[in-house]
């Protein structure tokens, strides 16, 4: 069944440490997408990529970094991780035609807790 | 830039009642225009989509979105509507641009709360 998978699910890490938030895609989509959602809010786009080795920045890049090593996999990293990146971090895939738009299919979710 | 407004944080939902869920967007010319579900706990799934067209879309769930070009308005429906959707709903907006997808803008979401008898 096609998906999009996060890993991990849910991780709690120390300010200033490294953290790697990793999605896998089996929808053969060229576009993925990061966002992260604070409670109670929206989602805000932080990074995405419409080809492998190739990422850019969204609305809220700042403190982020990402990868595309390849089509299936988008990564998230957070070089020094701070608390206001405490959130919830959603991973999406799509395609995208003129006449079909670009539906997007989101991953389960990472729970991020800086302490 | 392109923006997109849900109205109310909270709606409250009687068991058998429509639900009407407001959205309206912002951007200068036809979006592509979104509604997403998240259940408590859950992930995001799409619920419908209106790319060009027909004004009034159908969903999965029941649900159906009418756009409104005149207002820039694309209102979620559902009737009669269940406990069983009470859920968060987010609206969303896509730009149709050539020869690449843009990622979507996200309003702040709708919590729609059961009102228990």
């Amino acid at each position: 069944e096609a998906a999009v998978t996060q890993s991990p699910r849910s991780k709690v890490a120390v300010t200033g440490g490294k953290v790697t938030l990793s999605c896998h895609q089996t929808n053969n989509h060229d576009y993925m997408y990061w966002y992260r959602q604070d409670t109670g809010h929206g989602l805000r786009l932080i990074h995405y990529s419409y080809v492998a080795d190739s990422t850019e920045k969204g609305d809220i890049p700042d403190g982020y970094k990402a990868s595309r090593p390849s089509q299936e996999n988008f990564s998230l990293i957070l070089e020094l991780a701070s608390l206001s990146q405490t959130a919830v971090y959603f991973c999406a895939s799509s395609d995208w035609d003129r006449d079909s738009g670009n539906t997007l299919y989101f991953g389960e979710g990472s729970r991020l807790i800086v302490v | 830039a392109q923006s997109v407004d849900q109205p109310d944080a909270h709606v409250t939902l009687s068991e058998g009642a429509s639900l009407e869920l407001r959205c309206s967007y912002s951007y200068s010319a036809a979006p592509y225009l979104f509604w997403y579900v998240q259940y408590p706990g859950q992930s995001l799934q799409f619920l419908l989509k209106y790319i060009t067209g027909d004004t009034v879309v159908k969903g999965t769930k029941g649900f159906e979105a009418e756009f409104r070009k005149s207002n820039s308005s694309f209102n979620l429906k559902k009737s009669p509507a269940h406990w069983s959707d009470s859920a968060k709903y987010f609206c969303a907006l896509g730009l149709p641009q050539t020869g690449f997808a843009s990622a979507l803008t996200f309003g702040s979401g709708t919590k729609v709360i059961p009102c228990l008898p």
